[in-house]
């Protein structure tokens, strides 16, 4: 079946760096997006990788390897600020599925 | 501040009963989605609309529909409620939705509570 897996939880100190990532048994799809969601918020768009390779986006990066199955969400010099839950989702080039991973849960401890 | 709005904030009903739940999208927006998320559980993609029309379904079960009306605001009608229909209902709008790279703006989402 289609579907993708992320880490259910990961803790990081503040300052630090971390990967989140994303694995999926799945085919087909545009791209690769990441988004952000606080405690009671609404999701965030983050990040998109439509090809193979990296892209930044400030303190943030994601990377993709479609021959890998593989992607992962990069934070950089952490902040308290973004502790938060991490979902990676697809979207289908036939744009009749958009599946999201489960979610990742970071905390951040100073 | 997305742009994107929901109404209502919180829901609170009880079994058997029907609900609407409405969406207006960020200006000049086309494209509506809407997603289901239960306690601890991921974002699950119900539907989406393209200026009026039905373009992709997702997992919405057959109790649930929508429409997107001629002014792009949209409505997810839930009935027959179950315990199990208790989640948090984003609504989140795109530019077209027509392609897979497109940013998608959620609204603050809607609180339901099947009692």
């Amino acid at each position: 079946g289609q579907s993708l897996e992320q880490p259910s939880e990961v803790t990081a100190v503040e300052g630090a760096i971390v990967q989140i990532n994303c694995t999926y048994q799945t085919s087909g799809f545009y791209g690769l997006s990441w988004y952000q969601q606080h405690d009671g918020g609404a999701p965030t768009f983050l990040s998109y990788n439509a090809l193979d390779g990296l892209e930044e986006t400030g303190r943030f990066s994601s990377f993709l390897s479609r021959s890998d199955s593989y992607g992962y969400l990069l934070l950089q010099e952490l902040q308290m600020k973004d502790s938060a839950s991490y979902f990676c989702a697809v979207t289908y080039s036939s744009a009749s599925k958009i599946i999201f991973g489960s979610g990742t849960r970071l905390s951040i401890r100073p | 501040d997305s742009g994107v709005t929901q109404t209502p904030k919180h829901l609170i009903t009880a079994t058997g009963q029907r609900v609407t739940l409405r969406c207006s999208p960020r200006s000049g927006d086309l494209s509506v989605y809407w997603y289901q998320q239960s306690l601890d559980q991921g974002l699950q993609f119900l539907i989406q609309y393209y200026n009026g029309e039905e373009r992709a379904k997702g997992n919405i079960l057959e109790r649930f529909s929508a429409q997107q009306f001629p002014d792009l605001h949209s409505e997810l009608n839930l009935s027959s409620l179950e315990l199990g229909d208790s989640a948090l209902y984003f609504c989140a709008s795109s530019i077209t939705g027509l392609a897979g790279d497109e940013t998608q703006y959620f609204g603050p989402g809607t609180r339901l509570l099947v009692l």
